[in-house]
């Protein structure tokens, strides 16, 4: 079973915008850690930001924030101010505890262009 | 401090072939991981490693094996090379978040 979900195969943004890039997870887990990643059109894959499942506040990073909703399992990405620069792929990560075995999985990404 | 190291960066294989694609790490991490991306997707983990000695199967595992001798090192082996094995190869390494990963090697079977 698919236990990260990104919906949106694409995004188009204007620069100077703001951008939400949506993820749901699933797990059983009850200690599980969050991630995003972006990946350039050169192929490294940079951590952005992360979010552990007892943290009380939402994650923060510059001009990334992560809306962490754990009621609804969901897991977005908010890229304020957009430059072009932020055009990329952008993953979605989960690493699972003790009962997933401590393994961490990706989504399928979402491809960001940001429009002068 | 070189990170994580992956070897080598492209490599032809011809279909049946067999190859190893090294990974190797300097910062002392208990954890490991091999992904592989193909074109326009995600990263699928392949196999995943929390200590040396013990590896375990992610969510692709066939037509792979690995084995996890020292810390360092996380080899990953195709024994008999297929076309649908032709992708990207991500080797990963953490301790505490997030992950860090090597530059990848792109492997084409033909």
């Amino acid at each position: 079973a698919q236990k990260i979900t990104q919906t949106q195969p694409g995004m188009f943004v204007q620069e100077k915008e703001a951008v939400t890039l949506d993820c749901t997870y699933d797990t059983s887990d009850p200690s599980y850690g969050l991630f995003w990643y972006k990946q350039p059109s050169s192929g490294e894959m940079i951590f952005l930001i992360y979010q552990g499942s007892y943290d009380q506040q939402n994650a923060t990073e510059g001009r990334y924030s992560l809306n962490f909703q754990k009621a609804r399992k969901s897991a977005n990405l908010v890229i304020s101010a957009s430059q072009l620069g932020d055009s990329a792929m952008y993953f979605c990560a989960m690493r699972e505890g003790a009962t997933g075995g401590f393994k961490t999985i990706f989504g399928a990404g979402t491809r960001l262009f940001v429009k002068a | 401090n070189a990170g994580v190291t992956q070897t080598p960066k492209f490599r032809i294989l011809k279909i049946g072939q067999s190859m190893t694609l090294q990974c190797t790490q300097d910062m002392n991490h208990n954890y490991m991981y091999w992904y592989r991306q193909d074109p326009g997707m995600g990263l699928k983990l392949i196999y995943y490693s929390v200590g040396a000695g013990i590896t375990d199967k992610g969510e692709v595992p066939n037509g792979y094996n690995v084995s996890r001798s020292t810390t360092e090192d996380f080899p990953l082996r195709l024994e008999l090379a297929a076309p649908s094995q032709t992708s990207v190869y991500f080797c990963a390494s953490k301790d505490n978040q997030p992950q860090h990963f090597g530059d990848g090697t792109r492997l084409s079977i033909l």
